[in-house]
């Protein structure tokens, strides 16, 4: 049972470039987020899809864009990276009402972006 | 937006050492969640609080979220070296969505 896995996990891109970072979960969770998380600001929401066909914007939406593919994967597009881009992104799924702690909420291992 | 508060920004411990940290808020939270994150990793759950004025343990680690639902702490007894990392506070936002404070380094004392 492998949890959230993020794809890639470490990449460098130059200002202008564009690339899709790829999450997918195989626990049957119907919500999923993108974080990114920046030094001493902990993580700030991005885009998050409640449920398989909806997306919504987070705190921090600018610049990107997403797909919820199937109920299992949700795709996070930089179109023209920019050097304030640089962060560590987190994916996380969570599952349905009601709300069960520790079963209910499962982050990825990350990917590490550098825009130069 | 909601903002979250968390203190102290670092610290370091000496094995053995109780370690306390807390987060404020100027929202009210229903779900209060303690995470700690170790380098190159996402954030892994350690407590869970759900009720104003619930205290829940888990193992060494005990948390309780605030009367007021507008604040937590965290404490750790008798820390040892692989408490290491960065805790995050974090509330439940009406979309499901997480709230993090901006997190607490625990580090070993030289």
């Amino acid at each position: 049972n492998a949890g959230v896995t993020q794809t890639p996990k470490f990449q460098v891109l130059k200002t202008g470039q564009s690339m899709t970072l790829q999450c997918a979960q195989d626990m049957n969770h119907n919500s999923m987020y993108w974080y990114r998380q920046d030094p001493g600001m902990g993580l700030r929401l991005i885009y998050y899809s409640a449920s398989e066909g909806t997306t919504d914007k987070g705190e921090v939406p600018n610049g990107y864009n997403v797909s919820r593919l199937n109920k299992r994967e949700f795709s996070l597009r930089l179109e023209s990276a920019a050097p304030s881009q640089t962060s560590v992104y987190f994916c996380a799924s969570r599952d349905r009402q009601p709300w069960t702690g520790r079963n209910g909420y499962t982050f990825g291992s990350g990917t590490r972006l550098t825009v130069v | 937006g909601q903002q979250l508060n968390q203190s102290p920004q670092s610290m370091f411990i000496q094995e053995g050492e109780d370690v306390s940290m807390n987060c404020t808020s100027s929202s009210i939270f229903n779900t209060w969640l303690w995470y700690k994150q170790d380098p190159g990793e996402g954030p892994v759950l350690l407590i869970a609080l759900y009720k104003a004025g619930e205290l829940t343990s888990n193992g060494r680690l005990t948390a309780q979220f605030g009367i007021t639902r507008k604040d937590s702490f965290l404490n750790i007894s008798a820390s040892i070296p692989s408490d290491v990392g960065i805790y995050f506070c974090a509330g439940l936002g009406s979309q499901g969505n997480l709230i993090f404070g901006k997190g607490t380094k625990l580090s070993v004392k030289p």
